[in-house]
């Protein structure tokens, strides 16, 4: 079964860009949670998405946001980039929502935001 | 905060050597799961251990959890080289967790 996998793998942006990145969950995986990932600030939950639907929401601002489709895979985008944005962006999947479940993760995407 | 902090932030061992590493945390909780990361297979799941568990063994690694100390520890028994990396603990729901900076583990041959 193939696992969990995020592109692009690397993305540079420039401040004031918006930013897509996308995810597809591992096979028959409903559940697609989204992280953030920094040095100072550790690997903090952003969103998380159940059949199409936003069912949880982390503490991040109005630029971040995301959308699930029908065959579960799911994107998250960032809006007027910031310098702080620069992260490794995780994406994880698991069958179904609530928990407690183990959480599959992909590899990230590194964003750099100059 | 559902985030735990572990303890110690860095530890070297040599490879056959037993890790020690320790959680602690601050709200009651259901459950308690162990992840690592490295830079070769990402994060990873390594083990749930709930409220009503005391201890729990998953081949290499044992997780205790006192409740009463709200902490945790992750015993990796007879290291190898490949377990380098860093470990986290969290308290958070399966969906939504938040991990502190962690423990990074360095195994030297």
């Amino acid at each position: 079964k193939a696992g969990v996998t995020q592109t692009p793998r690397y993305l540079i942006k420039t401040r004031g860009q918006q930013v897509t990145l996308s995810c597809s969950p591992i096979s028959g995986h409903r559940s697609v949670s989204w992280y953030q990932q920094t040095p100072g600030q550790g690997l903090q939950f952003l969103f998380e998405y159940f059949s199409e639907t936003q069912r949880n929401k982390g503490n991040f601002p109005g630029r971040f946001s995301g959308r699930q489709f029908s065959n579960s895979r799911s994107e998250m985008n960032v809006s007027t980039l910031e310098l702080g944005d620069s992260a490794l962006y995780l994406c994880a999947s698991s069958w179904t929502t609530g928990g407690p479940y183990e959480q599959y993760f992909g590899p990230g995407t590194r964003l750099t935001v100059t | 905060s559902q985030q735990g902090e572990e303890d110690p932030q860095a530890l070297s061992i040599q490879e056959g050597e037993n890790a020690t590493m320790n959680c602690s945390y601050k709200t009651s909780i259901n459950n308690l799961q162990w992840y690592r990361q490295n830079s070769g297979r990402g994060l990873v799941h390594l083990i749930l251990i709930r409220s009503n568990e005391r201890e729990k063994h998953s081949g290499r690694l044992r997780v205790t959890l006192d409740t009463s100390k709200k902490s945790s520890s992750l015993l990796i028994t007879a290291s190898r080289a490949a377990d380098t990396a860093s470990y986290f603990c969290t308290t958070g729901p399966g969906y939504a967790l938040n991990f502190g900076k962690g423990t990074s583990l360095l195994v030297t041959p």
